[in-house]
C-alpha cells in the first residue's frame, strides 16, 4: 500500500521569507512524487514532479522540491514567498512499479503568506 | 482551449435518487480519474481509467460506478446516493506517457440530503 503524509495542516510565513511545506511518503517500489496547488474555488494545478534524476526539482511559479530517499520525504520549497502563493497544497505519490494508475494524495497543507 | 469540463457544477439531491456527473476532456488523454475531496481527508481516488473500456477501482469506490465508452468522456454514476457521498468531486485526465501531470476539472459540489 502507498501513502502520503503532510504533517502540517497550516503553514504561515511572511512575504519575502522562504517557505517549506513538508511531505513524507511510503511506497513499495520506486515513487513518482508530485505537488499540486489548489486556489480557492478552483481545481488542482500541477506544480512539479520527481521521477528520477536530480533530487532537486524545479516547477512552476518559482517552486522547487527536494527528494530525499533515505528520509522518504519530498518537501516543497520556495526561496521567497509571495502573498499570491497562499493556497492549499497537496503532495501525491504513484508507485509506478505496481500500479501506475493509482494516485494517493496527502490531506493538504494550507499555506498563508502574510504581507 | 484545452480543458476538463464537469457538469453539473453544483447539485443538491435526495437520498436514493440516481445521478450522473459528467466529465469530458478535449486533449485526447488516455488516462482519466475521479476524486472526492473532503475536509481533513484530502483527495481520495474513486475510480480511474487507463484507456477506453478499461476502468479500475481507486481507494474509495463503494457506492460509485463509472464507464469509459469513449476516450473523451468518463461519467461518474451514483446509483443510490447517500448523505455520506456529500462531497466535492473532481475529474482529472492526463496523457498515459505523462501520467504524473493531471489536468483537473473545476469540481462538482454534491449535497445529498
Amino acid at each position: 500500500a502507498q501513502s502520503v503524509a503532510q504533517p502540517e495542516d497550516q503553514v504561515n510565513v511572511a512575504e519575502g521569507n522562504p517557505l517549506t511545506v513538508k511531505c513524507t511518503y511510503s511506497v513499495s517500489g520506486n515513487p513518482y512524487l508530485f505537488w499540486y496547488v489548489q486556489y480557492p474555488n478552483r481545481g488542482l494545478q500541477f506544480l512539479l514532479k520527481y521521477i528520477t534524476g536530480d533530487n532537486l526539482v524545479k516547477g512552476s511559479y518559482g517552486f522547487e522540491a527536494e527528494f530525499n530517499k533515505s528520509q522518504t520525504s519530498f518537501h516543497l520549497k520556495k526561496p521567497s514567498a509571495l502573498v499570491s502563493d497562499s493556497a492549499l497544497y497537496f503532495c501525491a505519490v504513484r508507485d509506478m512499479a505496481t500500479n501506475a494508475g493509482k494516485s494517493t494524495f496527502g490531506d493538504g497543507t494550507t499555506l498563508t503568506v502574510k504581507p | 482551449e484545452a480543458q476538463v469540463t464537469q457538469n453539473p457544477r453544483y447539485l443538491i439531491t435526495v437520498t436514493g435518487k440516481k445521478l450522473t456527473v459528467t466529465c469530458s476532456q478535449n486533449m485526447n488523454h488516455e488516462y482519466m480519474s475521479w476524486y472526492r475531496q473532503d475536509p481533513g481527508l484530502g483527495l481520495r481516488q474513486i475510480y480511474y481509467s487507463m484507456n477506453v473500456e478499461v476502468t479500475d477501482k481507486g481507494d474509495v469506490p463503494e457506492g460509485y460506478k463509472v464507464s469509459r465508452k469513449e476516450k473523451r468522456n468518463f461519467p461518474l454514476i451514483l446509483e443510490s446516493p447517500s448523505p455520506n457521498q456529500t462531497s466535492l468531486y473532481f475529474c482529472a485526465s492526463s496523457l498515459k506517457a505523462r501520467i504524473y501531470e493531471q489536468y483537473f476539472g473545476p469540481g462538482t459540489r454534491l449535497t445529498v440530503t
